[in-house]
């Protein structure tokens, strides 16, 4: 079983729509949860950090669920600019290297 | 503006030749990282530091090389025992804390000639 799992996708949705991805770890003590954002051909960047109460940032709402071992990221009003590879990153506790998760693609159609 | 530079970002071996790919940060970062990422894959991690003249492992270390003689500089070096070198080179930082997320450079692509 991979340490981070993510649906890889692609979800391809309309502008607008509301679109939720999942992702499982598998190391119960982790630490610290993160998702960033991948465009094609360039370096992934931080869009948020996940905190154990959920946070959102805008369009944007994080969740964590320790206890089923689950996070999740929720956009809303989907945008064109949206389109790109979302990359779940588990850092567990005692540990200098985060997991990363293979991503999960979304595709925003007009 | 503080960050991470990588250089070059495009880079050509030919065969058996040693590339040394430039990582520099001045984030004042500890931890310092090395990812490959080959084609619509995930990254996977090559080597880590966590403090100079100090550095660990990976998953996948073997035919490369790094060294770590300033707390600024991670380079990696990509030996000719690698034989599949094509593929996209991340090198990424972190700061202490718990919390503290990765940042990434913009990445070296390399090619076999």
């Amino acid at each position: 079983r991979k340490e981070v799992e993510q649906d890889p996708g692609p979800f391809n949705v309309p502008e607008g729509a509301t679109v939720a991805f999942n992702c499982t770890y598998s190391n119960s003590a982790s630490q610290s949860f993160f998702w960033y954002r991948q465009d094609c051909r360039k370096e992934p960047k931080l869009l948020m950090s996940v905190y154990s109460s959920g946070n959102e940032d805008g369009r944007f709402t994080a969740q964590l669920n320790r206890a089923s071992q689950y996070i999740s990221l929720l956009i809303r009003d989907s945008k064109l600019s949206d389109s790109a590879t979302y990359l779940c990153v588990v850092k567990p506790v005692s540990s200098y290297k985060l997991i990363f998760g293979s991503g999960t693609r979304l595709l925003v159609r007009p | 503006d503080g960050g991470i530079t990588q250089s070059p970002k495009y880079l050509f071996r030919k065969e058996g030749q040693n590339v040394t790919l430039s990582c520099e940060q001045n984030l004042n970062h500890d931890a310092m990282y090395w990812y490959r990422q080959d084609p619509g894959q995930g990254l996977r991690l090559i080597y880590y530091s966590q403090i100079v003249n100090d550095f660990q492992k990976g998953d996948i270390a073997e035919g490369y090389s790094v060294s770590r003689e300033k707390k600024e500089s991670f380079p990696l070096t990509v030996t000719s025992a690698q034989k599949n070198p094509t593929a996209f080179y991340l090198c990424a930082s972190r700061g202490q804390g718990m919390g503290q997320p990765q940042h990434f450079g913009d990445g070296t692509r390399l090619s076999i000639l």
